[in-house]
């Protein structure tokens, strides 16, 4: 079946560094990626959602400056949380849409730690 | 805008009861319904996907079912087990395929052996 794999699955870093996070379809073409982030003890929120070779659109209240959302391939989205701080971490899930079928599937997640 | 509510948030019951969990939401025009499960610190498994043509699923021990015109789902677990805590998300699919999901809020489910 499909597979989605994101990388790093845990990073911790220091206040002010930008962290990058990858998303990638294994086995098949995503035209669509999607973005959630997750706060403990709260269920997952839509950040943006990118389509392959074009500008990510970003949910009210995301800063486009910090979350920079790049999906160069059909395979491939970053997104990069930029001088991140201690209220960025969290969870991030990718979601990537198979082109050739109805289906999202989700990567395991990465969780951001930021001292 | 599309809004998801899951009832209750959090359930603690004794292992071998059965137990429904609720999942309503407001906008009827939906392209399908997912239930998923989440482990402490990880990711989603998938349990069951209903379509907006259908009114249940079924896999092993988990029941789903779909009522699109009251906006309403339900997931059903039979027998419980202490391996089946975890928080249980439900999430809609926006018409058209290959939209973004809208997640409920979640129930944390705790079954005590």
């Amino acid at each position: 079946g499909a597979v989605v794999s994101q990388h790093p699955s845990w990073v911790i870093c220091k206040s002010g560094t930008s962290v990058k996070i990858e998303c990638r379809s294994l086995d098949f073409q995503a035209t669509t990626m999607f973005w959630y982030r997750q706060f403990p003890k709260q269920s997952l929120m839509l950040m943006a959602t990118s389509n392959e070779g074009s500008k990510a659109t970003y949910e009210q209240g995301v800063e486009k400056d910090k979350f920079l959302i790049n999906h160069a391939s059909l395979t491939l989205s970053t997104l990069t949380v930029t001088s991140a701080h201690p209220e960025d971490s969290s969870f991030y899930i990718c979601s990537a849409r198979d082109r050739g079928a109805n289906v999202l599937t989700f990567g395991a997640g990465s969780r951001l730690t930021v001292l | 805008k599309q809004e998801v509510t899951q009832i209750p948030a959090a359930l603690s019951v004794p292992e071998g009861e059965n137990l429904v969990l609720n999942c309503s939401f407001t906008d009827s025009a939906i392209y399908n319904l997912q239930w998923f499960r989440q482990d402490p610190g990880k990711g989603l498994t998938s349990l069951l996907l209903i379509q907006s043509s259908q009114r249940e699923q079924t896999s092993g021990r988990l029941n789903a079912s779909l009522d699109k015109s009251s906006g309403r789902s339900t997931l059903y677990i039979a027998a419980s087990q202490p391996g089946d805590s975890a928080t249980y998300l439900c999430a809609v699919q926006a018409g058209g395929a290959g939209n973004m999901l809208t997640f409920g809020g979640g129930t944390r489910l705790m079954v005590k052996p």
